[in-house]
């Protein structure tokens, strides 16, 4: 069955160092892959999606890696602030248009 | 900016009782998902919504559950008789296109005695 994992222990970082989470999958190959952000209590918000065909991906402070040998993402928040602590979600996608399948999430705590 | 909005964001409810969700998309929007995150687990896929029916479920929609758009703006998701195990945070999302990506809603917490 197809598995997605994020690396279950919260990270902590000091503010102003570069924040680097992972995320596998396996048993399927995803066309896309979206990063999301929830902060507790609320629903998920969108912050990036890379294709298959797209080695990196960047938006502000933000980038992500998508390496189909591997069967791996990586997600960067460069110059991390206090604000970025969150908890946040990949999804790996088959299609475009279909429902949304997300990893457990990684916590990121960042410390002034 | 528009988003989506639930109503109500805490429902409190005794077992074996019927709840209803309700979601209003953002305006434009063709495509409806409802998803569940049980406390401390992930968010997991229940229902997507396209051109007033079904699209796909998942394992966890059964019987009890159903999806409706009663009308141009409202999505709501119902619960027949809910159990202790529904009790989670229920997400709507929705999308303009096959293109974009899924705007999620604020969810609502639903507590079942």
């Amino acid at each position: 069955s197809q598995k997605i994992e994020q690396n279950s222990e919260a990270l902590n970082i000091q503010e102003g160092k570069t924040a680097t989470l992972t995320c596998n999958y396996t048993n399927y190959s995803p066309a896309y892959l979206q990063w999301y952000r929830q902060d507790p209590g609320r629903g998920p918000v969108f912050l990036l999606l890379i294709r298959e065909n797209e080695k990196e991906k960047r938006k502000e402070r933000l980038k992500v890696t998508f390496d189909t040998t591997l069967k791996q993402s990586l997600f960067h928040i460069t110059a991390s602030q206090p604000a970025d602590s969150a908890t946040y979600l990949c999804a790996p996608q088959t299609d475009s248009w279909g429902k949304l399948q997300f990893g457990a999430g990684t916590q990121v705590v960042v410390t002034p | 900016e528009p988003e989506v909005t639930q109503t109500p964001s805490h429902q409190v409810t005794q077992m074996g009782q019927e709840v209803i969700l309700r979601c209003v998309p953002i305006s434009n929007h063709l495509y409806f998902y409802w998803y569940r995150q049980i406390l401390g687990q992930k968010v997991e896929f229940l229902v997507s919504f396209y051109n007033n029916e079904i699209s796909e479920k998942s394992e966890i929609f059964d019987d009890q559950f159903s999806v409706e758009r009663p009308d141009g703006s409202n999505f709501t998701l119902k619960i027949r008789s809910t159990k202790l195990e529904d009790s989670a945070m229920y997400f709507c999302a929705s999308r303009p296109n096959k293109k974009d990506t899924q705007y999620f809603g604020p969810g609502t917490r639903l507590t079942v005695l």
